[in-house]
């Protein structure tokens, strides 16, 4: 198993762009989050996914993001417009139910 | 709400020597699991260590550990025989049904 797959690792973007984040799950993975790091606030929860269906987005800090999980294997996080302060490391990750999360390698997202 | 709470930023240990990592939480739920994740420069997210609030017996993988104080909502982390490829940052993490609430951090650094 490749494990939970992120593209692009890194982005470098300019303020008002809109950006992309893709995340591919373990296959057979029924949820799938989306998390934000930072140095001041640490892991924030964005919004998680089960069976397809997002079920908590209130971690979504405003109206600029948005994600989509249009079917088992693939979800985006989309930020538009971006701007300096979104940038950050987003992880997705995804778990089977009852068992442990399996991480992403991340997306460093930078906004200039 | 609940949350999680690691009180030492940052830790040094010898190499070979053990060290302890403190973690506290706080939930009205009987049923959850606790984590600990360690972040290497690489910023990959890897599980160290699983416990189910259910089991008394404290895990145990390898040369890492837990003391689990279920009264207390305490959780640490023990490194035995420690080694330079430990060093990294490390995460407590509180699971109620689904999602990761994590705690700030500990950076662990490894002294030859």
């Amino acid at each position: 198993d490749a494990g939970v797959i992120q593209s692009p690792r890194h982005e470098v973007t300019e303020m008002g762009q809109e950006v992309t984040l893709r995340c591919k799950p373990i296959s057979g993975h029924d949820y799938l989050f989306w998390y934000r790091q930072t140095m001041m606030r640490g892991l924030e929860l964005l919004i998680y996914f089960n069976n397809n269906v997002p079920i908590d987005d209130s971690g979504m800090p405003e109206d600029r993001f948005s994600a989509k999980m249009p079917n088992a294997s693939f979800s985006t996080l989309k930020i538009q417009p971006s701007e300096p302060r979104d940038s950050a490391v987003y992880f997705c990750a995804s778990r089977p139910t009852g068992g442990s999360y399996t991480f992403g390698s991340g997306t460093r997202l930078t906004v200039v | 709400a609940q949350t999680v709470t690691q009180s030492q930023p940052e830790m040094s240990v010898q190499e070979a020597e053990t060290v302890t990592l403190s973690c506290t939480y706080d939930t009205s739920e009987s049923d959850y699991y606790l984590f600990w994740y360690k972040q290497p420069p690489s910023r990959q997210m890897i599980l160290v260590i699983r416990q189910e609030a259910y089991k008394q017996q404290n895990a145990t993988e390898n040369r890492f550990s837990v003391n689990f104080q279920k009264a207390a909502k305490s959780f640490s982390l023990k490194i035995s025989d420690s080694q330079l490829g430990d060093a990294a940052m490390y995460f407590c993490a509180y699971s109620g049904t689904y999602k990761y609430i994590f705690g700030t951090g500990t950076r662990l650094k490894v002294l030859a």
